[in-house]
């Protein structure tokens, strides 16, 4: 089975600080991991994913997360934070082929002027 | 919080058929989403279905081939029609409740 944990359900930063979301997964068979976003009102978004191929992914807007194996963990980051990065994220996992995702239960990113 | 109930969880269809998807919520909600998952892809959004008016539908995505409904705060359907195995997917119905996500379970749609 697999499943995702992402920590801290709330993190505020302030704008032009770095953006650090956490994300450990846990998976019987080498994951896919994605992240994606969700603006107030609005559909999910995807931001990012990894398929296997370079541990450093890179997304749109400025994200990217990289993949450890040692740590089972796949964390967001953003070096500087903008007013317009407020939203909710997933982190998501899925054991590839035809199996669905498993979200993590979000974290909601607060931006301070 | 919202929990949602989608049902069939799957089902295998044969070619030029439809089927129809439910999404049940536990809670009233003005915006729910219509997800597609193909195998070894991400998700994509479908359209986004607002009571009492039609759908948004995304780039490459058409009513046609979608239909859906959304008759009260609370349901929601998706139609595939006229089904080839290239729909063969995962759909998932979603719904916000603000900044917050809740998803189905998911249906399993596999055409032959």
């Amino acid at each position: 089975a697999q499943s995702v944990t992402q920590l801290g359900s709330h993190v505020s930063v302030s704008e032009g600080a770095l953006v650090l979301l956490r994300c450990n997964y846990s998976s019987s068979v080498p994951p896919y991991l994605f992240w994606y976003v969700q603006y107030p009102n609005q559909g999910l978004q995807l931001l990012l994913k990894y398929t296997s191929a370079a541990t450093l992914v890179k997304g749109i807007n400025g994200f990217e997360a990289e993949f450890k194996k040692s740590e089972t963990s796949f964390h967001l980051t953003k070096p500087s934070a903008h007013m317009s990065d407020a939203a909710e994220y997933f982190c998501a996992v899925s054991d590839g082929g035809n199996e669905k995702l498993t979200f993590g239960t979000g974290t909601r990113l607060t931006i301070i002027p | 919080s919202a929990v949602i109930s989608q049902k069939p969880s799957r089902d295998i269809c044969q070619r030029g058929t439809s089927l129809t998807i439910q999404c049940q919520v536990d809670s009233q909600v003005t915006m729910m989403f219509w997800y597609r998952q193909q195998p070894g892809q991400s998700l994509t959004l479908i359209a986004t279905a607002n009571q009492g008016s039609e759908a948004t539908y995304e780039s490459g995505f058409v009513i046609d081939k979608f239909p859906i409904s959304r008759p009260n705060l609370t349901f929601s359907t998706l139609t595939v029609s006229n089904m080839s195995p290239e729909d063969s997917s995962i759909y998932l119905c979603s719904v916000a409740k603000g900044l917050r996500a809740f998803f189905g379970q998911g249906t399993r749609l596999t055409v032959v």
